[in-house]
């Protein structure tokens, strides 16, 4: 049974460029979240997607945005990027939207330079 | 609003020590409280929870209890392994927020050595 898998991986983008992550959820699964994790901090919620739609949003700006898919996997984009944007992106699925119980990915490690 | 206040980091231990690491939280309503542990290399996996005040969480030896008059949430074990190395995240659900927006703790390194 495949896990939340999340890709790239690892990347470099220059300051103002866009990039797009994706996550594939836990077999099953049909909510996906996004967390940013900084270096040495918590990580912090960006948004959630169920049925296709954004449901929940943290406070992060609308350069952050999102689609989720039929098959319920998900993308995370972010436009113009900035210095600060450098961290961990976490991909967390579950079933439905209630428990907090959420599985999370490896992450995608975002370097801005 | 919500937060939750994690024991700085790192804490080093030998094997066999006993581990606390604290956790409070500030919410309003009865959260959910929850304690996650992110391996070297790896995502973060749920490690135990409670719904409800005096609530106790188990797993792997680990536990906690959720103490609504002090909103606590401290994670102990009695006997630590080196494979407990980890970084330990303490999270609350707000009853008010439907699933999935888990509010973090900034997380607390421990280290233990043979």
């Amino acid at each position: 049974d495949a896990g939340v898998t999340q890709s790239p991986t690892h990347l470099i983008k220059t300051r103002g460029q866009q990039v797009t992550l994706r996550c594939s959820p836990k077999s099953g699964h049909d909510t996906v979240s996004w967390y940013q994790q900084a270096l040495g901090q918590g990580p912090q919620f960006i948004f959630q997607y169920y049925e296709e739609e954004e449901r929940q949003r943290g406070n992060f700006p609308d350069r952050f945005s999102g689609h989720q898919f039929p098959n319920y996997s998900s993308e995370l984009n972010v436009n113009a990027l900035l210095l600060g944007d450098s961290a961990l992106y976490l991909c967390a699925s579950s079933l439905g939207r209630g428990t907090g119980e959420l599985f999370f990915g490896e992450g995608s490690r975002l370097t801005v330079l | 609003g919500n937060s939750v206040t994690q024991m700085e980091g790192p804490v080093t231990l030998s094997e066999e020590a006993f581990l606390t690491i604290n956790c409070t939280y500030t919410a309003t309503g009865y959260p959910s409280l929850f304690w996650y542990v992110q391996y070297p290399g790896e995502g973060l996996q749920l490690l135990l929870k409670a719904t409800k005040a005096d609530d106790k969480g188990s797993n792997k030896g680990f536990e906690a209890t959720y103490r609504k008059e002090t909103t606590s949430f401290h994670l102990e074990k009695g006997s630590v392994q080196v494979s407990d190395s980890a970084v330990y995240f303490c999270a609350l659900s707000s009853v008010y927020n439907q699933g999935g927006k888990l509010i973090f703790g900034q997380g607390t390194e421990l280290s233990v050595k043979p």
